[in-house]
């Protein structure tokens, strides 16, 4: 999946519990994001950071934090405030932010609530 | 604000016969528009893109689109469907300012030997 990784690969949630899905990627991209993916909703954008230390609020961003510390890592944070986390979590990156630029996935997260 | 529209939750076609994959959008101004292809339980791989030029766009493992710009659509087509083809397919537009790709629902592929 093109040098991004992501972790675990599933995860389990318990009710009242934060938990952080990892995002790293060795490609230099300066661009991450977070997409949601459920049956039959397509993809919906949580988070997206085009730079270090700087990030964005997509359009399902309610119930989760992110944090852009480092070039090569983009940490999910799905929040207690979450009510409904079950779903596939894709992490991405693209070279720069420009409208031109394919984006490269990751192998995603399927996360669910116990 | 920019949007995608994947009419067909799902498309069969026989081994052998064409496909295609409809996909319409809304954007303000010229759109940028992508195709990618996700397998079971993986992340979406990038099939082709339409950025300016050329109406047909050819990409990976035979496929191609057609941008037309009248009718608002960028569908994806191949000759002679596989097997190995059978997976989900989303469309994706951008616009010029920058803004982060919108993806469709998606389309399941299903080609049936």
């Amino acid at each position: 999946d093109g040098g991004i990784t992501q972790s675990p690969k599933y995860l389990f949630r318990k009710e009242g519990q934060n938990v952080t899905l990892s995002c790293e990627q060795n490609l230099n991209h300066d661009a991450m994001y977070w997409y949601r993916q459920d049956p039959g909703q397509g993809l919906r954008l949580i988070y997206y950071s085009q730079i270090v230390n700087d990030f964005q609020k997509g359009d399902i961003a309610e119930g989760y934090s992110v944090s852009r510390e480092k070039k090569e890592s983009f940490p999910l944070t799905v929040t207690s405030a979450q009510k409904n986390p079950t779903a596939f979590y894709l992490c991405a990156s693209s070279v720069s932010g420009t409208s031109t630029e394919k984006l490269f996935f990751g192998s995603g997260t399927q996360l669910s609530v116990l | 604000a920019q949007s995608v529209a994947q009419p067909e939750d799902q498309v069969n076609v026989a081994e052998g016969n064409p496909l295609t994959v409809k996909c319409t959008y809304s954007v303000s101004g010229n759109p940028y528009l992508f195709w990618y292809v996700q397998y079971p339980n993986r992340g979406l791989q990038f099939l082709l893109k339409y950025i300016t030029g050329d109406n047909l766009v050819k990409g990976s493992y035979g496929f191609e689109a057609e941008f037309n710009k009248s009718q608002t659509s960028f569908h994806l087509k191949k000759p002679s469907a596989l097997v190995s083809d059978s997976a989900l397919y989303f469309c994706a537009v951008r616009d010029r300012r920058n803004t982060p790709l919108v993806f469709g629902k998606g389309t399941r592929l299903s080609v049936i030997a």
